[in-house]
């Protein structure tokens, strides 16, 4: 079964410094993997994803994100925080039923962002 | 704005009522998904619907049910409300029938608050 681990409900940075989020899934056959935003009373934005190819993805915003077979991750990345990215992040993986691809998603991480 | 429309935004009840959430997907998107968010279980599948068909089902409970029009807008119905369906319901859309690598558009969601 597939399914996606984040790591730390919540990450804090300063203001221009790196952002790192972690996930890792769990999948026995070849991942597609996706990371969401979703900004305070908002729904959920697609801001990258991988399917097949380039390991390194990028995304809205600055964002991208490495796939890595070997360690079964695929972590987000932004190099200068920006007090707008203030967020929950949602990492997921699809995972097939029935007739669907069925996105599972993981706890989230709150990015907070401090001036 | 994603062009997923949820009404309503909010919505407050009491135990044992049944309420019905609806959602009209983007326009030419043919799938809708329904999701529960909530702080203890995170964002949760219930149910896939793929041009009027049901394609997929999750952890939706039997009080729960969920139906697409011809139209494509779809509705789902919440039945016999415990204090623990409390939660924000999401609906998305998207183009496909459910893809592997398919990007889903969330609405903002209904809060529900069953007291």
């Amino acid at each position: 079964a597939q399914s996606v681990t984040q790591l730390g409900s919540h990450v804090s940075v300063s203001e221009g410094a790196l952002v790192l989020l972690r996930c890792n899934y769990s999948s026995s056959v070849p991942p597609y993997l996706f990371w969401y935003v979703q900004y305070p009373n908002q729904g959920l934005q697609l801001l990258l994803k991988y399917t097949t190819g380039a390991t390194l993805v990028k995304g809205i915003n600055g964002f991208e994100a490495e796939f890595k077979k070997s360690e079964t991750s695929f972590h987000l990345t932004k190099p200068s925080a920006h007090m707008s990215d203030a967020a929950e992040y949602f990492c997921a993986v699809s995972f097939a039923s029935g007739g669907s691809y069925i996105p599972t998603f993981g706890r989230g991480t709150s990015l907070i962002v401090h001036p | 704005d994603s062009g997923v429309t949820q009404t309503p935004k909010h919505l407050i009840t009491a135990t044992g009522q049944r309420v019905t959430l609806r959602c009209s997907p983007r326009s030419g998107d043919l799938s809708v998904y329904w999701y529960q968010q909530s702080l203890d279980q995170g964002l949760q599948f219930l149910i896939h619907y793929y041009n009027g068909e049901e394609r997929a089902k999750g952890n939706i409970l039997e009080r729960f049910s969920a139906q697409q029009f011809p139209d494509l807008h779809s509705e789902l119905n919440l039945s016999s409300l415990e204090l623990g369906d409390s939660a924000l319901y999401f609906c998305a859309s998207s183009v496909g029938s459910g893809a592997p690598t398919g990007e889903l558009f969330f609405g903002e969601g209904s809060r529900l608050t069953v007291l």
